[in-house]
């Protein structure tokens, strides 16, 4: 059982380009989110999702799009990266249900923007 | 806006002793999950246990255990007989039974000293 994976785990990007960290999961999970860790900041919500076709706002999404067109997949889109942008990117994912809860993690992608 | 408070960035430990990780949150809501994920150096987070706010009893999963203090709003994490297994940051987390967002406190980085 994969849960949740995302790609690419390392990339570093110039000022100014584009480019999307995938995810998937396998668990059939409704709900599913990004967030972006950085030091001393814990984890910061970007963007979630309660399932396909709904998208939603965190804490932190300027900069950042994603879209949820199936119930596996959630990538999260940079148009135009900036330097402020580097950080540890995290897709986790979680069942809807009663007495859950439970977020599940990727194993993060870090990005760096020069 | 729910938030959660960790006001121990760094805290240390000999092996085989005892430590408690401090977290207090504020919410207005009474039906909430609360969790603590460990990240290791791997990067990867696991969840280490999870209190459910309406249950009285503190939970407990083998050598970690909670003080849940509903009224203090306070939710501390106790590790027994630290191993070196355990160096790793601390995350302490907070859900609404009916939201779609997790709120992460910044963590605590706790070291085994052998």
């Amino acid at each position: 059982n994969a849960g949740v994976t995302q790609t690419p785990k390392f990339q570093v990007l110039k000022t100014g380009q584009s480019m999307t960290l995938q995810c998937a999961q396998d668990m059939n999970h409704e709900y599913m989110s990004w967030y972006r860790q950085d030091p001393g900041m814990g984890l910061r919500l970007i963007h979630y999702s309660v399932g396909a076709g709904i998208t939603d706002q965190g804490e932190v999404p300027n900069g950042y799009n994603v879209s949820r067109s199936t119930t596996e997949d959630f990538p999260l889109r940079l148009l135009s990266a900036a330097p402020s942008q580097t950080s540890v990117y995290f897709c986790a994912s979680s069942y809807r249900g009663l007495n859950t809860g439970e977020l599940f993690f990727g194993e993060g992608s870090r990005l760096t923007v020069l | 806006a729910q938030t959660v408070t960790q006001s121990q960035p760094e805290m240390s430990v000999q092996e085989a002793e005892t430590v408690t990780l401090s977290c207090t949150y504020d919410t207005s809501e009474n039906n909430y999950y609360l969790f603590w994920y460990k990240q290791p150096p791997s990067r990867q987070m696991i969840l280490v246990i999870r209190q459910e706010a309406y249950k009285q009893q503190n939970a407990t999963e083998n050598r970690f255990s909670v003080n849940f203090q509903k009224a203090a709003k306070s939710f501390s994490l106790k590790i027994s007989d630290s191993q070196l297994g355990d160096t790793a940051m601390y995350f302490c987390a907070f859900m609404r039974f009916t939201g779609n967002q997790f709120y992460f406190g910044t963590g605590t980085s706790l070291t085994v000293i052998p």
